[in-house]
């Protein structure tokens, strides 16, 4: 079983919908919440930051951790079509030893926003 | 400030070649990292450096060798490719570990 669960999609939503990304995982260990947007042939780059439990809010997009269900999401308002990417949620921990503060990745959603 | 850059792009290899991936930064970052990306893994880290002169090994370190000779380079080597190692590879760079991971736009390696 992989540490980090994500639902590939594809996921095709029409501009204006919300769109709901989520990620299980199973280590209890891990603290921090990130979701990373690749477009395509890019590298990934960092769209959200949490710590433990709770919500962020960003403009449209907003980040909600649930540390006793193991179950985090990201919420975009208002898609638009330039939102089409692929999303990964990525995690780690605070712990000692070897794992410390490397990222674990989820296997990325894929988005498509249409007009 | 160019952030992360990585060569080549692409590149073709027949198996049992060899070559190697060059990763630079310019932001001056102690850590780096390279990663492979494969449909259905995610994002998989192959060897990280916690500084100039430093290595160590991720989670899919095998067939792969990494040195980091100066600060703002950081180099993946392949000794005897394998078609199993057709991926996309990417490098990143963060001030510190558990800081933001800056990536780069990736090397889209196919193993013949």
């Amino acid at each position: 079983q992989k540490e980090v669960e994500q639902d590939p999609g594809p996921l095709s939503v029409p501009e204006g919908a919300i769109v709901s990304l989520n990620c299980t995982y199973s280590n209890s260990a891990f603290q921090y919440f990130m979701w990373y947007r690749q477009y395509s042939r890019k590298g990934p780059e960092l769209l959200m930051y949490t710590y433990s439990s709770g919500n962020k809010e960003d403009g449209r997009f907003t980040a909600q951790v649930d540390k006793s269900s193991k179950y985090i999401s990201l919420f975009i308002r208002d898609s638009q079509p330039s939102d089409s990417a692929t999303y990964l949620c990525a995690m780690r921990n605070n712990a000692g030893g070897t794992s410390y503060g490397k990222l674990t990745f989820g296997q990325g959603t894929i988005l498509t926003v249409h007009p | 400030n160019a952030g992360v850059t990585q060569t080549p792009k692409f590149r073709v290899l027949k198996t049992g070649q060899s070559m190697t991936l060059l990763c630079a930064q310019d932001m001056n970052h102690e850590y780096m990292y390279w990663y492979r990306q494969d449909p259905g893994m995610g994002l998989r880290l192959i060897h990280y450096s916690v500084g100039e002169g430093t290595t160590a090994k991720g989670e899919v370190p095998d067939g792969y060798n990494v040195s980091r000779l100066k600060k703002q380079n950081f180099l993946l080597g392949l000794e005897s490719a394998a078609p199993s190692q057709t991926s996309v590879y990417f490098c990143a760079s963060g001030r510190g570990i558990g800081e933001t991971q800056y990536f780069g736009p990736g090397t889209r390696l196919l193993v013949l």
